[in-house]
């Protein structure tokens, strides 16, 4: 039983598609988070949602769209790809947004844009 | 705003080595601290965590102690084992409610 899933792992485009990236949880969490790692292994937080309504929203493109149909599923659109968005990308999820709470990570979505 | 300094990697130790990775932080106010693992090919997982002053976290022979005279939360083990290596982050969490990394710092340790 895997506590945090996405789908896909790999993902492999032309730049100015666009594409999903899913995400599921199955704790019970409230609250879910995507981040973005780099080549360099350097990990930033996107966005994070809790109980579906957004509550950080950092400095990305406008190119990139969180949807959250509900607590267990957050998912990231990105329109228009570009070269720089290649990176991977790791959803999270944690009871609630305290600060002290630990975040559970997915496996990761590995997107190369060619 | 907040950040995270760890030490630059990649460390390479022989089994049964000591092992510290430094970590110092900038934060206002009353940050909690974490170091996450992440093994080859997967996603991070908490390794421990200290959510006040002086606190110490431990899990797998790992120490670090939250000293905020030094602002920092190095991480410790007596005795490294081949199935340590991996990418060790150094994160905390403040009143933004969000995750700040260090950049992580590659562990190979050989046999």
């Amino acid at each position: 039983d895997t506590a945090v899933s996405q789908t896909p792992k790999y993902l492999v485009t032309q730049m100015g598609n666009d594409k999903s990236i899913k995400c599921e949880q199955n704790l019970g969490h409230d609250t879910m988070y995507w981040y973005k790692q780099d080549s360099k292994k350097f990990l930033k937080i996107m966005f994070s949602y809790n109980n579906k309504e957004l509550i950080i929203n950092e400095t990305v493109p406008n190119r990139f769209s969180p949807k959250s149909p509900d607590k267990a599923h957050l998912n990231l659109h990105i329109n228009s790809l570009e070269l720089g968005d290649s990176a991977v990308y790791f959803c999270a999820s944690s009871r609630d947004p305290s600060s002290y709470n630990e975040q559970f990570f997915g496996p990761g979505t590995r997107l190369t844009v060619l | 705003g907040n950040s995270v300094t760890q030490m630059e990697g990649p460390v390479t130790l022989s089994e049964e080595a000591f092992l510290t990775i430094n970590c110092t932080y900038t934060a206002t106010g009353y940050p909690s601290l974490f170091w996450y693992v992440q093994y080859p090919g997967e996603g991070l997982q908490l390794l421990l965590k200290a959510t006040k002053a002086d606190d110490k976290g431990s899990n797998k022979g790992f120490e670090a102690t939250y000293r905020k005279e030094t602002t920092s939360f190095h991480l410790e083990k007596g005795s490294v084992q081949v199935s340590d290596s991996a990418v060790y982050f150094c994160a905390l969490s403040g009143r933004a409610q969000k995750l700040v990394f260090g950049q992580g710092t590659r562990l190979t340790i050989n046999p």
